[in-house]
């Protein structure tokens, strides 16, 4: 079956721009994460979705950075002003109900001029 | 606090020969432990992950690893390398209690012919 899929895979825009980050997880999943993942650094977790229940956005490095997940499927991260310092790669994974295993996109590699 | 090291940032390895990727962690509770592999220009992929029960976890590829509770360390292992097995390497590790997985900085693993 389809994996989980994140559009644009590379997004260049000038500092002060907002970007919108895309997330389409497996059909079924329930659990949905977003992690940021700079050059030669690990994974940054950034929120998680669980459900219908409230996210945990502990994760989210400043008030530019929003995500939403719509009817329990689709996320966009959304990410304001812009700054140089936001340029990595930004991951989203899902997860079904009752497993640790995390499936992972592709990625988006946001460059921020 | 939890935490996750892994105190190579590249391994080189030739062909044919085994190989570790080590990987030492710290949490309160009891671990759950993973293994992800990132290929380049792809995702990362789920490879194994410890829970409970044998030390000893056999994943994809071939790879396997074996959870140390006394040495707090989750190393990865394969008997004979292959080129192909060339990428990015992250353990990552969570308590019962948190659905969060804590990343290691990640490890390049090199094989050469």
């Amino acid at each position: 079956g389809a994996g989980v899929s994140q559009s644009p895979s590379n997004k260049v825009t000038e500092k002060g721009k907002d970007v919108e980050l895309r997330c389409d997880p497996i059909s079924g999943h329930t659990a949905l994460y977003w992690y940021r993942q700079s050059l030669g650094q690990g994974l940054e977790f950034l929120i998680y979705f669980q459900g219908n229940s409230a996210p945990d956005k502990s994760g989210l490095p400043s008030d530019r950075f929003s995500a939403e997940r719509t009817g329990g499927s689709v996320s966009t991260l959304t990410i304001q002003r812009t700054q140089q310092e936001d340029s990595a790669v930004y991951l989203c994974a899902s997860s079904p109900l009752g497993t640790d295993t995390q499936y992972f996109g592709p990625g988006t590699r946001l460059t921020v001029l | 606090a939890q935490s996750v090291a892994q105190p190579e940032d590249q391994v080189n390895v030739a062909e044919g020969n085994p190989l570790t990727v080590k990987c030492t962690y710290s949490v309160s509770g009891n671990p759950y432990l993973f293994w992800y592999v990132q290929y380049p220009n792809r995702g990362l992929q789920f490879l194994l992950k410890y829970i409970t029960g044998d030390n000893l976890v056999k994943g994809s590829y071939g790879f396997e690893a074996e959870f140390n509770k006394s040495q707090t360390s989750f190393h990865l292992k394969k008997p004979s390398a292959l080129v192909s097995d060339s990428a990015l390497y992250f353990c990552a590790v969570r308590d019962y209690s948190n659905y969060q997985l804590i990343w290691g900085a990640g490890t390049k693993l090199i094989i050469k012919p």
